[in-house]
């Protein structure tokens, strides 16, 4: 199993750009999400899903969009990029259901830097 | 609410001293604890959970519920050990992790 794969690893956006940032999971996960992590910080929850064609926002959803149209996917799409967006985006995956455990499984991750 | 605290955002040892990175938490009922470690530039890791009871890499972390604690520890750090280590646990009836600011541990020659 690759495990939770992002694309790209790198960007540079200019102001006002937009872009979407893919990420796939090949453990049959239920449950995605999408942090972002600014240097020297923890992580913040972009958005989550709990299941194809279902979303929710997390603690930091301004500026991004997600989708969830099959269980492997789910991109996040910058609109209108800002400095405030530059960032490493890390998206994770995990199973919640019988014998679930809350572990949560990690992408490499994206840096993505708006000039 | 729940809430996980780690006090430290950095700390430096030297190569053979112990090392203990401090991990409180707020949480009503019996919460499920881990330790997630991120070497540089790679992706995030589990480390440990409590439940397991399990020593990785050396690391140990024990679940003081009194103090509602879960420092992790290492007797004897190795400069491999440096990294930015996040404490996490789920929200109240919820499948979410909330993570921890994170610590960064430099290891020093």
């Amino acid at each position: 199993n690759a495990g939770v794969t992002q694309t790209p690893k790198f960007r540079i956006l200019k102001i006002g750009q937009s872009m979407t940032l893919q990420c796939t999971q090949d453990m049959n996960h239920n449950y995605m999400y999408w942090y972002r992590q600014d240097p020297g910080m923890g992580l913040k929850l972009i958005y989550y899903s709990v299941g194809a064609g279902i979303t929710d926002k997390g603690e930091v959803p301004n500026g991004y969009n997600v989708s969830r149209s099959t269980t492997e996917d789910f991109p996040l799409r910058l609109e209108l990029a800002a400095p405030s967006q530059t960032s490493v985006y890390f998206c994770a995956s995990s199973y919640f259901g019988t014998g679930y455990s809350y572990e949560q499984y990690f992408g490499p991750g994206t840096r993505l830097t708006v000039t | 609410a729940q809430r996980v605290t780690q006090p430290e955002k950095l700390l430096s040892v030297f190569k053979g001293a112990p090392v203990e990175l401090k991990c409180n938490y707020s949480y009503s009922g019996s919460p499920e604890l881990f330790w997630y470690v991120q070497y540089s530039r790679q992706r995030l890791q589990l480390l440990l959970r409590h439940i397991s009871r399990e020593s990785i890499k050396g690391f140990t972390a024990d679940l003081n519920k009194g103090e509602t604690s879960f420092h992790l520890k290492k007797p004897f750090a190795q400069e491999e050990d440096s990294a930015m280590y996040y404490c996490a646990l789920p929200f109240a009836n919820d499948y979410k992790l909330s993570f921890g600011a994170g610590t960064t541990v430099t290891v020093r020659a």
